[in-house]
């Protein structure tokens, strides 16, 4: 079965550089989530999509914007990168608040 | 306060064991509940879903859900070696659009 994509996979950056997240989610699901998770921590919600529309925000850095496209991909775009941004970056996508299957992340590393 | 608490442990089992873990949560309006397998730096892999109170078993997996005392359990029996991971149990309102974690659970079956 299809899965959710995420691209790339590892990604180095220098400090005040942008970054662009990229999320394939599951076909014929309708609601993509971003969630960064640090070294040993819970994933943190960022932001949410349903049908292309913005549905929530959570703790998403100013610095930070999403959006969901036509095809249904969404883009974590970040720009003016922090050390402290580095972390597992995870895309899920769900029918409407069915379960959310997650992606394999992109590991995001500030330098 | 987090919405949703979950006992950290470490937790160490001998092989065969039978595993519980809990969450507790907060808030009324949580109707879908989840458990995830975490594997370090790799995403969360969905086992459990369950949508409002009952129980639900799924090969050596069991997910229980008490509305009532907002308190949800996974149990797994015949425990492995394979099943060292981190699980993170989540959940989600009717109305909602982020899932809401616990902090995760670090289990070791020792062979």
């Amino acid at each position: 079965a299809a899965g959710v994509i995420q691209s790339p996979r590892h990604l180095i950056k220098e400090k005040r550089e942008t970054a662009t997240l990229k999320c394939y989610p599951i076909p014929r699901h309708d609601t993509v989530y971003w969630y960064q998770q640090g070294p040993g921590q819970d994933p943190q919600f960022l932001i949410s999509f349903y049908e292309k529309m913005q549905s929530d925000k959570g703790s998403i850095p100013d610095r930070f914007s999403a959006q969901q496209f036509s095809d249904y991909h969404s883009e974590l775009n970040m720009s003016s990168l922090e050390l402290g941004d580095s972390a597992l970056y995870f895309c899920a996508s769900s029918q409407r608040r069915a379960a959310g299957i997650f992606g394999p992340g992109t590991r995001l590393t500030v330098l | 306060q987090k919405e949703v608490e979950q006992d950290p442990g470490p937790l160490s089992v001998p092989e065969g064991a039978i595993v519980s873990l809990n969450c507790t949560y907060s808030n009324s309006a949580f109707q879908y509940f989840m458990w995830y397998r975490q594997y370090s730096r790799k995403g969360p892999e969905l086992l459990m879903y369950t949508y409002s109170s009952g129980n639900k078993e799924d090969g050596r997996f069991t997910a229980q859900v008490d509305k009532s005392s907002k308190y949800i359990s996974l149990f797994i029996r015949d425990s492995q070696p394979s099943d060292s991971a981190t699980y993170l149990c989540a959940m989600i309102a009717n109305t909602g659009n982020q899932f809401y974690f616990g902090t995760g659970t670090s289990l070791t079956v020792i062979p």
